[in-house]
């Protein structure tokens, strides 16, 4: 079956490290997104990348980078940088910019 | 800034009786607009997508209509059951842009 796979399902960040969050798609589409989702709030747009190596900076960058090596994979790092890092993250990939886009189930980080 | 809003938050209707979920958007400036199914702690599922161009979109119990001019979009579910019990966001497209303003969300119970 085709669809986005999100890995680990639970992830907690000691203070001062950095955590990586995986992002895998095999529906082939060529976009891929990230988004932060707090409760009580829409989701925001953390990066977002419309081809293989490269990406833009979504509406709350700061403490997060990703790459975008292959087609398949968006992984987002969440560095020491970012200081209240507690969220449910969920990634997203479209085929098109104007099509729909799927979601994966969601990595939710806590802070130890 | 797109601002899109969704009033209630939360309701609770006994199983059988129709549910009107809302949405408000303050730029009528959008592309599309879509409606989205998130179960406690996964991802989002799309129900349905409704172009600018279009006055509403039906699959199933579900229907969706979009009035542009006023900045709303109702999703109107028949008949509810137990299994629609969820939250439920909106999202629009605008112009310019591909990056999606998600409202919050309404959580609904439906009660057997």
């Amino acid at each position: 079956d085709g669809g986005i796979t999100q890995s680990p399902k639970y992830l907690f960040r000691k203070e001062g490290q950095n955590v990586t969050l995986s992002c895998e798609q095999n529906l082939n589409h060529d976009a891929m997104y990230w988004y932060r989702q707090d409760p009580g709030q829409g989701l925001r747009l953390i990066y977002y990348s419309q081809i293989v190596n490269d990406f833009q900076k979504g509406d709350i960058a700061e403490g997060y980078s990703v790459s975008r090596e292959k087609k398949e994979s968006f992984p987002l790092t969440v560095t020491s940088a970012q200081k209240n890092p507690t969220a449910f993250y969920l990634c997203a990939s479209n085929l098109g910019e104007y099509q729909p886009q799927h979601f994966g189930d969601g990595t939710r980080l806590s802070i130890l | 800034k797109q601002e899109v809003t969704q009033i209630p938050a939360a309701l609770s209707v006994p199983e059988g009786e129709n549910l009107v979920l809302n949405c408000s958007f303050t730029d009528s400036a959008i592309y599309n607009l879509q409606w989205f199914r998130q179960d406690p702690g996964k991802g989002l599922t799309s129900l349905l997508l409704i172009q600018s161009s279009q006055r509403e979109q039906t699959s199933g119990r579900l229907n969706a209509s979009l009035d542009k001019s006023s900045g709303r979009s109702t999703l109107y579910i028949a008949a509810s059951q137990p299994g629609d019990s969820a939250t439920y966001l909106c999202a629009v497209r605008p112009n310019n842009d591909y990056k999606l303003s998600f409202g919050a969300g309404t959580t609904v119970t439906v009660r057997a």
